[in-house]
C-alpha cells in the first residue's frame, strides 16, 4: 500500500504564476518530509525538506507547507519558471524513504 | 566526486535473458539503495545496504531479483530470468546515513531497462 500519495500526475502553469504540488501521507509517525526534483534522463535530486516541528519552510522561490493534522504537504513555486519543468516527488519515512508517484510540472513560457 | 555512477544507461533484452545492472556509489557513503521507477508505483525501494550488508530487501518483487554489494564501491542488481513487466527505470542511490531522509540520498542517472 502506498505510504505517500501524489494524486495529480501532471500540472501545467504559465510562467510567472504559482505552481502548487500536493502530497498526502498515511503514517503520522513520520516526522521529516522531502521534495525531490527529476529532469528527464537524470536521477532525482533533493530540493527542499521540512521537519514536523515546523509548518513552513522557505528556500528562495520554493516553499513547503506541512499540515500534520491532515497528513498533507504541499510545494509552492513562485514565480514559476520554464526551468522548473520536471517531475516532483515527495518522500518521507522513518528510516528509508517512501516516495510518491510524482507530479509532472510543465511551466509554459 | 563524480557522483553515483550506473551502467548501462540503457538495456534492451529479450524475455528470459539475464540482466545485470551496476552501480558505483559515492565514496564514503555507507548506504546504497536500489529503486525502480514505474508510472503506476512511482519510485519503489527494492533493497538497501548498510556497509555492504543487505538490510531490507522486502521491496524485491520476486526471487528473480537479486542484489549484491561485494565491496563499498560496487553493487549489482540482477534479474534472471527477465520478463516484460520488469521494464522500468532502475535507480541506484547512496547516502551517508538514513534518519528518515535527513541524510540526503544522491541518485545515479538510472538504467532504462526494456524487456521485449
Amino acid at each position: 500500500d502506498q505510504q505517500v500519495k501524489q494524486n495529480s500526475p501532471s500540472l501545467s502553469v504559465q510562467e510567472g504564476r504559482i505552481s502548487i504540488l500536493n502530497c498526502d501521507y498515511t503514517n503520522s509517525m513520520f516526522d521529516y518530509f522531502l521534495w525531490y526534483k527529476k529532469y528527464p534522463a537524470e536521477g532525482p535530486t533533493f530540493l527542499i525538506s521540512i521537519s514536523s516541528i515546523k509548518d513552513k519552510n522557505e528556500d528562495g522561490r520554493f516553499t513547503v507547507f506541512l499540515n500534520k493534522s491532515a497528513k498533507h504537504l504541499s510545494l509552492h513555486i513562485v514565480p514559476s519558471q520554464p526551468g522548473d519543468s520536471a517531475v516532483y516527488f515527495c518522500a518521507t519515512g522513518a528510516n528509508n524513504l517512501f516516495f510518491g508517484t510524482g507530479t509532472r510540472l510543465t511551466v509554459i513560457p | 566526486d563524480a557522483g553515483v555512477i550506473q551502467s548501462p544507461r540503457h538495456e534492451v533484452t529479450e524475455m528470459g535473458q539475464e540482466v545485470t545492472l551496476r552501480c558505483k556509489p559515492i565514496s564514503g557513503h555507507d548506504y546504497l539503495f536500489w529503486y525502480r521507477q514505474t508510472m503506476m508505483r512511482g519510485l519503489e525501494l527494492l533493497i538497501y545496504f548498510n556497509n555492504n550488508v543487505p538490510i531490507d530487501d522486502s521491496g524485491m518483487p520476486e526471487d528473480r531479483f537479486s542484489a549484491k554489494m561485494p565491496n563499498a564501491s560496487f553493487s549489482t542488481l540482477k534479474i534472471q530470468p527477465s520478463e516484460p513487466r520488469d521494464s522500468a527505470v532502475y535507480f541506484c542511490a547512496s547516502s551517508p546515513g538514513l534518519a528518515g531522509g535527513r541524510n540526503e540520498q544522491f541518485f545515479g542517472p538510472g538504467t532504462r531497462l526494456t524487456v521485449l
